[in-house]
């Protein structure tokens, strides 16, 4: 069955740096683009872009280009999210998620807690 | 690119139906049948309930459908059941080979 599983919680001081890892299995990995979204506590969803599983091509959303890069180890079928100069508002939960057609995510990770606290 | 507009909350009695929308501009929602719908419990991942504007994908219940008229898309929900209480989202792709998502929809079964 598809699975995506996202590292663990993580806990930054402004200015750090985080990556979250977003491992896939039960498909052909490179069959699909995988998309971040972001969730900021009590907020709504907000997409942050994609990556092509076939040739690494990144697109980020408008405000997500910069400190947020998006890349892949195809050989182990898992998608990562770093982003660097880490502001409190950067504090959200992270979820990876398989586009099967033009925004349809059918499959999800599970979230992964970012907390940015001095 | 702005968020798709969605009401900020609806209600409904057991077994009534209730529509959600989800209103985008001639570059999204109106352009392409491109529009998703996902509903999310509180601190859990979103699941996808409608894809492609109408269609569901296997394993949700045919209470769920969805349609498209102009720049709205439309969410509805059949025989309200207690369990459909929850955040509901729609996205479309956009002409600029991008998603956006709606603010999102709080839905409470009375």
């Amino acid at each position: 069955q598809v699975q995506l599983v996202q590292s663990g919680s993580e806990l930054k001081t402004p200015g750090a740096s985080v990556k979250v890892s977003c491992k896939a299995s039960g498909y052909t990995f490179t069959g699909h683009s995988m998309n971040w979204v972001r969730q900021a506590p009590g907020q709504g969803l907000e997409w942050m872009g994609y990556i092509n599983t076939i040739n690494g091509n990144p697109t980020y959303a408008q405000g997500f280009a910069g400190r947020f890069v998006f890349s892949l180890d195809t050989s182990v079928s898992t998608a990562y999210l770093q982003v660097s100069s880490l502001k409190a508002e950067d504090t959200a939960v992270y979820y990876c998620a398989r586009d099967v057609n033009m925004g349809a995510l059918d499959y999800w990770g599970q979230g992964t807690l970012v907390t940015v606290s001095s | 690119q702005s968020a798709l507009t969605q009401p900020a909350s609806i209600s409904g009695s057991p077994g009534q139906s209730i529509t959600i929308s989800c209103t985008g501009t001639s570059s999204d929602v109106g352009r392409y049948n491109y529009v998703s719908w996902f509903q999310q419990h509180p601190g859990k991942a979103p699941k996808l309930m409608i894809y492609d504007v109408s269609n569901r994908p296997s394993g949700v219940s045919n209470r769920f459908s969805g349609s498209k008229s102009g720049n709205t898309a439309s969410l509805t929900i059949s025989g309200l059941q207690a369990e459909d209480e929850s955040d509901y989202y729609c996205n479309s792709h956009t002409s600029s080979n991008t998603l956006v998502f709606g603010g999102g929809t709080k839905l409470t079964v009375l």
